[in-house]
C-alpha cells in the first residue's frame, strides 16, 4: 500500500538554489498538506489544498510556493532556498476535514530531509 | 489563539514502567483531539482520537481522555515496552477548520 509518497527522501540545496518536492497520494484524499517540522517547534503548516485546483497559507508560507494541478499531486517550491528552511518536510493528505465529530485521520508521508548550505 | 501545550521532554523510563504524557489545550468551540506518533525515520500516524467531552480513545494499550472542564487529553499506558520508544504530539482541529495544529512532541525512550 503506497499511501503518501514524498520525493527526494534527502537533498542538499546551495543558498539561491530552487527546488520542487512531490508529494503523491493514491487514496483519492480531497485534502493535502505541506509541514516543516523543526526541533522542539513541532510541525507547522506550510500550506495545504481542500480539493484540485485550490492552494492555502498555512503558519509560515513565506519562501514557498504550492501547486495542486492533479488531486493526487501536492508540490511544494522552492524559489530560492535559504539556510532557515533546512527542516525536514512532512506531506499529509486526508479524506475530509480532520475537525468535526468524526475527526477524520490525516495520513503523513514518511519525510523529505532538506538542508541548505 | 487555538494551541496545544505538551509535557517538555525527553523521557525515559524503564520497561513495564507507566506512561503519562500531559497535555492541554486552547481553542474555541468544541475541537477534536488527536495524538499522533512518530517513530524514527518514519512520518507521523494516528494513534487515537477523541471528538467529544468524556470521550475516551484507545489504541495498542495507550489511553487519552478529553477532559474539557481542565481542557487536557493526557496520555497514558499502564505498561510501556522498547517499542514505544518515538516522539509524541498531541494535537487539535477545531470543528469548522480544515487545519490540525501540533503540539511541539514529547520524546519518549524507553530502555530494558
Amino acid at each position: 500500500n503506497a499511501g503518501v509518497t514524498q520525493t527526494p527522501k534527502f537533498r542538499v540545496l546551495k543558498t539561491g538554489q530552487s527546488m520542487t518536492l512531490l508529494c503523491a497520494q493514491d487514496m483519492n484524499h480531497e485534502y493535502m498538506y505541506w509541514y516543516r517540522q523543526d526541533p522542539g517547534m513541532g510541525l507547522r503548516l506550510i500550506h495545504y489544498s481542500v480539493g484540485e485546483g485550490t492552494t492555502a497559507k498555512g503558519e509560515v508560507p513565506d519562501g514557498y510556493n504550492v501547486s495542486r494541478l492533479k488531486k493526487q499531486n501536492f508540490l511544494l517550491g522552492l524559489e530560492s532556498a535559504a539556510p532557515s528552511q533546512t527542516s525536514v518536510y512532512f506531506c499529509a493528505s486526508s479524506y475530509e476535514p480532520p475537525g468535526g465529530r468524526s475527526g477524520n485521520t490525516i495520513y503523513f508521508g514518511e519525510g523529505s530531509w532538506l538542508t541548505v548550505v | 489563539g487555538n494551541s496545544v501545550t505538551q509535557m517538555e521532554g525527553p523521557v525515559t523510563l524503564s520497561e513495564e514502567a507507566f506512561l503519562t504524557i500531559n497535555c492541554t489545550y486552547t481553542a474555541t468551540g468544541y475541537p477534536s483531539l488527536f495524538w499522533y506518533v512518530q517513530y524514527p525515520g518514519e512520518g507521523l500516524q494516528l494513534l487515537l482520537k477523541a471528538t467529544k467531552a468524556d470521550d475516551k480513545g484507545s489504541n495498542k494499550g495507550f489511553e487519552a481522555t478529553y477532559r474539557k472542564e481542565t481542557t487536557s487529553f493526557h496520555l497514558e499506558k499502564g505498561s510501556v515496552q522498547v517499542s514505544d520508544s518515538a516522539v509524541y504530539f498531541c494535537a487539535l482541529a477545531r470543528t469548522s477548520y480544515d487545519k490540525v495544529i501540533f503540539g511541539p512532541g514529547t520524546s519518549l525512550s524507553v530502555i530494558p
